[in-house]
């Protein structure tokens, strides 16, 4: 019983440096979310995908991209990384729109 | 701007008292109210939630209030245990949109 997976679990990037945050959810939801959690800020929406093919930005896309080629994949990439990317990443899946949301246990990144 | 207004930020109860978190909110396009609970090194889990249609919702020691007029609910948690300290997230979504917008988060620490 998967439901939302994400890797890596933990990573430290230099400055500059990109990488791709993995999220995959077995549950055939067609809603799939990336959150950043600072602390005292709660869960801030990066993207979005209401299905394959179909992207849209939340409230803090800048420095991010993501892709949906699958209803089960929805890899979160940082291309230009910066101190301020370092947060928590959490990933979410629904059915569909006012749904609940199924979280997947973060990746926690720091940029040094 | 902060869609989702949640406090206390912090809240220290003893074993056996009531908890409750409190939540305030301005757009009345908002129609589904979740509460999710999330411990260390884990992702959120949906712990109940909420349609505007009732005014209370209960299961087990969990009960949500929700007044309409006020734009506001809360999260009251009775005979609270130490299994029960966490960090509880209230959001809310539109009945139009994709997307949830989170409060900042109450941590709670329930002492034996």
């Amino acid at each position: 019983n998967a439901g939302v997976t994400q890797t890596p679990k933990f990573r430290i990037l230099k400055i500059g440096q990109s990488m791709t945050l993995q999220c995959t959810q077995d549950m055939n939801h067609n809603y799939m979310y990336w959150y950043r959690q600072d602390p005292g800020m709660g869960l801030k929406l990066i993207y979005y995908s209401v299905g394959a093919g179909i992207t849209d930005k939340g409230e803090v896309p800048n420095g991010y991209n993501v892709s949906r080629s699958t209803t089960e994949d929805f890899p979160l990439r940082l291309e230009l990384a910066a101190p301020s990317q370092t947060s928590v990443y959490f990933c979410a899946s629904s059915p569909r729109a006012g749904q609940p949301q199924h979280f997947g246990d973060g990746t926690r990144l720091s940029i040094l | 701007q902060q869609q989702v207004k949640q406090s206390p930020q912090s809240l220290i109860v003893q074993k056996g008292g009531i908890s409750i978190i409190n939540c305030a909110y301005e757009n009345t396009a908002f129609d589904y109210f979740p509460w999710y609970q999330q411990f260390p090194g884990k992702g959120p889990a949906l712990l109940i939630a909420i349609r505007p249609d009732v005014s209370e919702k209960k299961e087990g020691r969990f009960t949500i209030s929700f007044n309409k007029s006020a734009k506001q609910f809360s999260l009251h948690i009775m005979d609270s245990q130490p299994g029960d300290s966490a960090t509880y997230f209230c959001a809310a979504s539109p009945v139009t949109g994709n997307q949830f917008y989170f409060g900042t988060g109450t941590s709670l620490t329930v002492i034996p």
